[in-house]
């Protein structure tokens, strides 16, 4: 059973720039959640989705967006990047039971540098 | 007060010795709670989940839950230098069928040879 496939791996933008993640869940999987990794940070959860919805949001400006496709993927996208962008983000895919989601299995991560 | 603090280390112990994870939350509402390994430049990996009060082992790892003190703990006996990693405590509060996920910092783990 493949894992969560996050790509790229490796990204490098200029300030002002826009950019797109994609992350493909485990196959069955219909809970996707975005998260931004920085050293000083931690983990910080950007949002769910759920069925093609979004189902949970966390702090972030609305230059954070994202989207899931009726195959479970998803694209996250970062608009008019800031140097502060730069961060590992991280994708993980989780199944339902009843409304609630299981464990979360995370991607690889795209490596994002804002230049 | 953050809503999952972890002290971020670094914890330093012997290998072979067993290794103890901290982790307190704020949220007395919290349902389940996780334990994940980080290696250096790689993703968070799940290592044990648990979801009621008491204690749970799944090899040289245990999960030790307290909900009344909103604390959960993670032991590793025998501990590896393979071991070395950073440690997160993750805590999901369920409401209205939405979840909300925290993260806590992490605990950076040394194992010594």
């Amino acid at each position: 059973k493949a894992g969560v496939t996050q790509t790229p791996r490796y990204l490098i933008k200029t300030r002002g720039q826009q950019v797109t993640l994609s992350c493909s869940p485990i196959s069955g999987h219909r809970s996707v959640s975005w998260y931004q990794q920085t050293p000083g940070q931690g983990l910080q959860f950007l949002f769910e989705y759920f069925s093609e919805t979004q189902r949970n949001k966390g702090n972030f400006p609305g230059r954070f967006s994202g989207r899931q496709f009726s195959n479970s993927r998803s694209e996250m996208n970062v608009s008019t990047l800031e140097l502060g962008d730069s961060a590992l983000y991280l994708c993980a895919s989780s199944s339902i039971t009843g409304d609630l989601n299981t464990e979360a299995f995370f991607g690889q991560g795209t490596r994002l540098t804002v230049v | 007060q953050k809503e999952v603090e972890q002290n971020s280390g670094p914890l330093s112990v012997p290998e072979g010795a067993i290794a103890s994870l901290n982790c307190t939350y704020s949220d007395r509402g919290s349902q389940s709670f996780f334990w994940y390994r980080q290696y250096s430049g790689k993703s968070p990996e799940l290592i044990m989940s648990i979801y009621s009060n008491g204690d749970k082992e799944d090899g040289r790892f245990t999960a030790q839950l307290n909900k009344a003190s909103q604390y959960v703990s993670l032991l590793i006996r025998d501990s590896q230098p393979s071991d070395s990693a950073t440690y997160l405590c993750a805590v999901i509060r369920y409401s209205g069928g939405y979840q909300k996920v925290t993260f806590g910092i992490g605990t950076k783990l040394q194992v010594i040879p």
